[in-house]
């Protein structure tokens, strides 16, 4: 259907590695948003991404969209203990203005 | 720019209480509007969504509703709340390019 899977659930990192999230979807997405939730905050819109094989760069945040549309991935280079929070991939619904969110990655990092 | 406002941040009600949570936005005219609810700090659940003054889809079936009575004002209400109800309510709203931005949050605990 419409949703989207993300692996993995939860990562706990040493401060200076790098981290990897993934969103897969069994069907096509027209674009695909990516948000960070701090703990006791609230989903903060990082990207959005609408074109096959396309690749953005925030800093040490790297967010690829695949080519064939289904999965994408957000890379972070070299953690910090800033970048902990939840992070979601996010789908338009094929009609109307809502979106389908993951499940979240939940990023700890250890300094 | 734009701002987005919830209150309240923090609500304890007994079960069986009424309930009326107020999102309202600045700096923007005619945006879609939504109320989240995330339980456990994972996983965001659709509940409303509204185009307009008056306009409301209700995604699934629960104890809960939303009025809209001015463009830039959300309203979530219950008549009576249960347990179930309790979690992390957000509001977000959106435009055009369909990326959500969202309110603070009202954590609601139901005792």
């Amino acid at each position: 259907g419409q949703q989207v899977m993300q692996i993995p659930q939860y990562q706990h990192v040493q401060e200076g590695e790098d981290f990897t999230t993934y969103c897969n979807s069994s069907t096509t997405l027209s674009n695909i948003q990516w948000y960070k939730q701090r703990p006791g905050g609230h989903p903060v819109f990082l990207i959005q991404l609408v074109k096959s094989g396309e690749v953005k760069k925030q800093k040490r945040l790297t967010f690829q969209f695949g080519e064939a549309k289904k999965n994408s991935s957000l890379h972070i280079t070299a953690t910090q203990t800033t970048d902990v929070g939840t992070y979601f991939c996010a789908r338009r619904r094929e009609y109307g203005n809502k979106l389908v969110f993951g499940a979240g990655t939940i990023l700890r990092v250890k300094s | 720019s734009q701002t987005i406002h919830q209150w309240p941040a923090t609500l304890v009600q007994p079960v069986g209480s009424p309930l009326s949570l107020e999102c309202t936005v600045e700096g923007t005219s005619n945006p879609n509007l939504y109320w989240y609810r995330q339980a456990a700090g994972r996983g965001l659940q659709l509940l409303f969504y509204s185009v307009g003054i008056g306009q409301i889809s209700s995604e699934v079936p629960q104890n809960l509703s939303a009025s809209r009575p001015q463009d830039r004002q959300f309203i979530l209400s219950s008549k009576k709340l249960l347990l179930s109800d309790s979690g992390f309510y957000l509001c977000a709203w959106s435009k055009r390019t369909y990326e959500q931005y969202f309110g603070p949050g009202t954590r609601l605990t139901v005792t």
